[in-house]
């Protein structure tokens, strides 16, 4: 079935450094491909999205391009904020409509 | 602009009690969904539904009910409260125009002791 792989473990680092989270996926077709965030106490926030392959999405200063030939969707940010800090997902939808979602990346960043 | 409305915010049940979550939209989406979140597992699919009197189960159904009697509400019920449904549920919905992204609500956080 579909799924979505993250990189393991939290990433901690300082304001003004470069943030990269891997994001690998495995599904049949062409899926659309998101990134959300999640603030402290809040519920999942749409960050970007591509729904096809090469598409770049981008908000509030983070990328992410679909690359079919590595069925990646990796998420960077060239100067990251102690406001950036939050849980990051990475997720797929197709066909039957479901979201199939990364376990997600705690990201802290230390002023 | 409201979007997606749990209710409530926290509870804590007794094990063995059952209780509704409540989880309403107003953006007239035909798709709606239930999720739970756990640390270290992401967000788990319990039920979802395609539109008024249509539900079906996701990954993680068992101990949890849901109906769709109308295109705003869709809420989750929990028959006999166990520990193991400590969690935090989200509820969704999009529209049923395939590839869109989905709205979340901001969560129920759930302890059953």
């Amino acid at each position: 079935g579909d799924s979505v792989t993250q990189m393991e473990g939290p990433v901690t680092l300082s304001e003004e450094a470069f943030l990269t989270i891997n994001c690998t996926y495995t599904a049949t077709g062409y899926p659309s491909l998101f990134w959300y965030v999640q603030y402290p106490g809040e519920g999942l926030q749409l960050l970007l999205k591509a729904t096809k392959a090469d598409d770049k999405g981008s908000n509030k200063g983070f990328e992410a391009t679909y690359r079919k030939e590595t069925t990646s969707f990796h998420l960077e940010k060239g100067s990251v904020q102690v406001s950036d800090s939050a849980v990051y997902f990475c997720a797929l939808r197709h066909g039957n409509n479901r979201l199939a979602f990364g376990k997600g990346n705690q990201v802290v960043v230390i002023p | 602009n409201a979007g997606v409305t749990q209710t409530p915010k926290f509870q804590v049940l007794k094990t063995g009690q059952s209780m509704t979550l409540q989880c309403a939209q107003d953006m007239n989406h035909e798709y709606m969904s239930w999720y739970r979140q756990d640390p270290g597992m992401g967000l788990r699919l319990i039920h979802y539904s395609v539109g008024a009197g249509i539900t079906d189960q996701g990954e993680v159904p068992n101990g949890y009910n849901v109906s769709r009697s109308t295109t705003e509400d869709f809420p989750l019920r929990l028959l006999s409260a166990a520990p193991s449904q400590t969690s935090v549920y989200f509820c969704a919905s999009s529209t049923e125009v395939g590839n869109t992204e989905a709205f979340f609500g901001q969560g129920t956080r759930l302890t059953v002791v």
